[in-house]
């Protein structure tokens, strides 16, 4: 069966530091990943997605940028943090465009 | 573009209540519709979902059926528990597109 994970799972940072979120998806090949995030009281947004390796693609421009070094692996990242960076970021997997996306645990960010 | 839109929260039900959150859509071409949950401090989780017009999801006693006479996508369920409670996110997907969310309906369900 399929998995998915990221981490960590929680991290303080100080404005201006920088940020790498990790995420690999077990059991499957090629799947298409995505980044979203989820900022308090304002529902879910999607940050990046990629259907293949070094394929990524923006959804909203900012100060954070995806990268896919392996066809399983995603890594969200920025170089220099924000206050309005935090929040509850959750990395995601399907088999297709148009599929199910399957979720992983999050990764709670928190800018001080 | 897609969109979904649903109703604002929160929600907050005594236990064994009748629930019903709305959703409704826009969208070009034949959207797949689904209804997602998370729970506090954890990431969102497949409830159930449709896949064309009439189809009906089911899932833990939710129900949600895909009206595309009036581009909705509601869900129930007829007794709710405590352990309910959570937050419910309606989203659609469209070609090849990445899932759109709504922005989610929290549900407080008290004993």
């Amino acid at each position: 069966s399929q998995t998915i994970h990221q981490w960590p799972a929680t991290l303080v940072q100080p404005v201006g530091s920088p940020l790498s979120l990790e995420c690999t998806v077990e059991g499957t090949s090629n799947p298409n990943l995505y980044w979203y995030r989820q900022a308090a009281g304002r529902g879910l947004q999607l940050l990046f997605y990629s259907v293949g390796i070094g394929q990524i693609s923006s959804e909203v421009p900012q100060n954070l940028s995806a990268s896919r070094p392996q066809d399983r692996q995603f890594i969200l990242s920025s170089k220099k943090l924000l206050l309005s960076d935090s929040g509850f970021y959750l990395c995601a997997w399907s088999r297709e465009p148009g599929n199910t996306i399957y979720f992983g645990e999050g990764s709670w960010l928190t800018v001080v | 573009g897609n969109s979904v839109t649903q109703m604002e929260g929160p929600v907050t039900l005594s236990e064994e209540a009748f629930l019903t959150i709305n959703c409704t859509y826009t969208a070009t071409g034949y959207p797949s519709l689904f209804w997602y949950v998370q729970y506090p401090g954890e990431g969102l989780q497949l409830l159930l979902k449709a896949t064309k017009a009439d189809d009906k999801g089911s899932n833990k006693g939710f129900e949600a059926t895909y009206r595309k006479e009036t581009t909705s996508f509601h869900l129930e369920k007829g007794s709710v528990q405590v352990s309910d409670s959570a937050v419910y996110f309606c989203a659609l997907v469209s070609g090849n597109t990445p899932l759109v969310f709504g922005k989610g309906t929290r549900l407080s369900v008290i004993a």
